[in-house]
């Protein structure tokens, strides 16, 4: 299987800072890589898919950027409702493995 | 509009049975992979099981190969994931997801199903 693997686990931050999520693969997976946000008793909700491509609906101030094993998820400005969990996971092997996550605190 | 609507919580003891389910709306069924998710409690998703509903293909994670069993019914567009036979270990939120066309994201996801395995 291959190993995804988060930094940081947890952060915390201010309204309007900028976040860096880091995401690297075991081994590489070209821009098969997904980033999703989750909010408390809720299912994971897809941000990015193919390591870079936003979602229709998803706000600018996000970004994803990489491609082989490392990988960045960017957010501009964070949001209130920007506090939350975020997982990568890969989709170029099976099984399709998730990331620890990171969790966006307020600071 | 997409959508994907799980089945109810469930209270299990074990060794019982289980078949939960997740019914597709809003786009062509057969057309899209649709798979299962387990989440247990304070940890991250895990990848469990995939079905390919126009010819019933599936694959599944190797740690849970011969644990569940993952099927669908087209004529009701519905996925289901079955246990022959439930442990505590099984304890979880299990989320039903549509596998997109863009590198494979899960683009849609059901509400969750929590599966409550106790003595």
């Amino acid at each position: 299987d291959i190993q995804m693997t988060q930094s940081p686990s947890s952060l915390s931050a201010s309204v309007g800072d900028r976040v860096i999520i880091t995401c690297r693969a075991s081994q590489s997976v070209s821009t098969y890589l997904s980033w999703y946000q989750q909010k408390r008793g809720k299912a994971p909700d897809l941000l990015i898919s193919g390591a870079s491509s936003l979602q229709i609906g998803v706000p600018s101030r996000f970004s994803g950027s990489g491609s082989g094993t490392d990988f960045t998820l960017t957010i501009s400005n964070l949001q209130p409702e920007d506090f939350a969990i975020y997982y990568c996971q890969q989709t170029y092997s099976l099984p399709r493995t998730f990331g620890q996550g990171t969790k966006v605190e307020t600071k | 509009e997409v959508q994907l609507v799980q089945s109810g919580a469930e209270v299990k003891k074990p060794g019982e049975s289980l078949k939960i389910s997740c019914k597709a709306s809003g786009y062509s069924f057969i057309d899209y992979w649709i798979g299962w998710v387990r989440q247990m409690p304070g940890k991250g998703p895990e990848w469990m099981t995939i079905i390919y509903p126009a010819d019933s293909d599936t694959r599944y994670s190797p740690s849970l190969q011969g644990q569940v069993t993952i099927s669908v019914d087209k004529s009701i567009s519905t996925a289901y994931l079955q246990w022959s036979s439930l442990r505590a270990s099984d304890t979880a939120m299990y989320y039903c997801a549509r596998q997109g066309a863009q590198k494979q994201a899960f683009d849609y996801w059901g509400q969750g199903t929590l599966v409550t395995v106790s003595s």
